[in-house]
């Protein structure tokens, strides 16, 4: 199993233009999730899937839209990027909700500039 | 509104040493919480979850302390080596059962 995966790694994104992270998971889980990092801060949730067709927002969705189509993908949207986007995304996905631990994927790093 | 605090401060220790780290919440009583391991440019990886009835909990060099009482977790590396030098993330469930994670304290563990 690959678990996570998550394209593009790196992307260097002007003021107003969009884009797509991309989020695979191999393992069927219902849950997944969108975190950001920053630097020297603990992970914010933006979205999460509770299954397919299924989304809802989380602490900081501001400025993102997500979907989810199928069990495996679930892609986050920027519409209009702005410089307080810049940072890292990591997607993560679980088997369920409660008490279970999540299996992250190795992040993509975007910088707006 | 909930807060979790780790040592920002990275903590250094000398191989063989154990390594303890500190998680403080305040504002809400989760009843599980999860620490995880990141190393730099990666996702972080799951270690323990314990539960607020367990007080403690272990996994080969690992141990994990939950008291509600002071509303704080502790996490132990016996016997630490440089391997697990990387950042230590600590991640109580809020009241609605998302997880939220602490800045995470940096650890540094020199042979």
């Amino acid at each position: 199993n690959a678990g996570v995966t998550q394209t593009p790694k790196f992307r260097i994104l002007k003021i107003g233009q969009s884009m797509t992270l991309q989020c695979t998971q191999d393992m069927n889980h219902n849950y997944m999730y969108w975190y950001r990092q920053d630097p020297g801060m603990g992970l914010k949730l933006i979205y999460y899937s509770v299954g397919a067709g299924i989304t809802d927002k989380g602490e900081v969705p501001n400025g993102y839209n997500v979907s989810r189509s199928t069990t495996e993908d679930f892609p986050l949207r920027l519409e209009l990027a702005a410089p307080s986007q810049t940072s890292v995304y990591f997607c993560a996905s679980a088997p369920e909700e409660g008490h279970n631990e999540q299996f992250f994927g190795p992040g993509t790093r975007l910088t707006v500039l | 509104s909930q807060k979790i605090e780790q040592n920002s401060e990275a903590l250094n220790i000398q191989e063989g040493k154990t390594a303890t780290l500190t998680c403080n919440y305040t504002n809400y009583s989760p009843a599980y919480l999860q620490w995880y391991r990141q190393d730099p440019g990666r996702g972080p990886v799951f270690l323990l979850l314990i539960r607020e009835n367990e007080k403690e909990k272990r996994k080969e060099r690992l141990k994990v302390t939950f008291d509600t009482t002071l509303k704080q977790s502790l996490f132990h590396i016996t016997a630490s080596q440089p391997a697990d030098s990387a950042t230590y993330l600590c991640a109580p469930y809020n009241q609605g059962g998302k997880l939220i994670f602490g800045q995470g304290t940096e650890l540094s563990v020199k042979p």
